[in-house]
């Protein structure tokens, strides 16, 4: 059973950097899914944030993508995800989450931590 | 940016009827549609992909249906642990995007 775990600070302050990591348990990052981040704003819906291949090839939600950075190690089977220029809005729950082997979709979600952005 | 469009925002429907939750998307994604729920405290689980595929473990009372711009997903007969909210997802190949709908909140009537 694969299992995901987002770890991080839960308090960033406006205009720094949010840094998360994933570690995935009960498989291997190198196996052939894509990994991504979602996150959902309190009282909003769920946002894809991007999501990267065993490769290190990466795809960024385009609204987002100038201030992110996705990167993973396959020595410690993480994923992990850079936010610069934080602000208020971008205070939500992040998870981490692995894409189907199918495509399209997510069959593996971790349980998401929450980042408040505030002085 | 394809739009995901959820349908009713909430709905009412009692233990053992039928449930039948819409999702419209803005132009066409084949059959790249997801189905999740979400319980408060919990990661999304998901129910359904490629429209009507239901994901391992999941009971047949959920099935998926549709394609191109209009998804059904129902529930034929509501169990307790099935009052949650319900979030619609699609795929674009190129460029490599999901989209979520706004969810639809199903509780007890």
């Amino acid at each position: 059973q694969v299992q995901l775990q987002e770890s991080g600070p839960g308090l960033v302050k406006p205009s720094g950097t949010l840094s998360l990591t994933c570690d995935v348990s009960g498989g291997s990052i190198s196996s052939g899914n894509w990994w991504s981040w979602v996150r959902q704003p309190p009282g909003k819906g769920l946002e894809w944030i991007g999501e990267i291949y065993p490769s290190g090839t990466t795809n960024y939600n385009p609204s987002l993508k100038s201030r992110l950075t996705i990167s993973l190690d396959k020595s410690k089977d993480q994923f992990s995800l850079k936010m610069t220029s934080v602000t208020a809005a971008d205070t939500a729950v992040y998870h981490c989450a692995r894409g189907g082997a199918a495509g399209g979709h997510f069959d593996y979600w971790g349980q998401g931590t929450l980042v408040t952005v505030s002085s | 940016e394809i739009v995901m469009t959820q349908s009713p925002v909430t709905l009412s429907v009692s233990p053992g009827e039928r449930a039948t939750l819409s999702c419209r998307a803005s132009q066409s994604v084949s059959s790249n549609l997801a189905w999740y729920q979400r319980k408060p405290g919990q990661a999304p689980r998901l129910l359904i992909y490629g429209a009507s595929t239901r994901a391992t473990g999941i009971p047949p009372r959920f099935s998926g249906s549709g394609s191109g711009t209009e998804f059904t997903l129902t529930i034929s007969s509501l169990q307790s642990e099935d009052f949650a909210v319900y979030y619609c997802q699609q795929f674009n190949n190129w460029p490599r995007m999901y989209t979520f709908g706004q969810g639809t909140k199903l509780e007890i009537k």
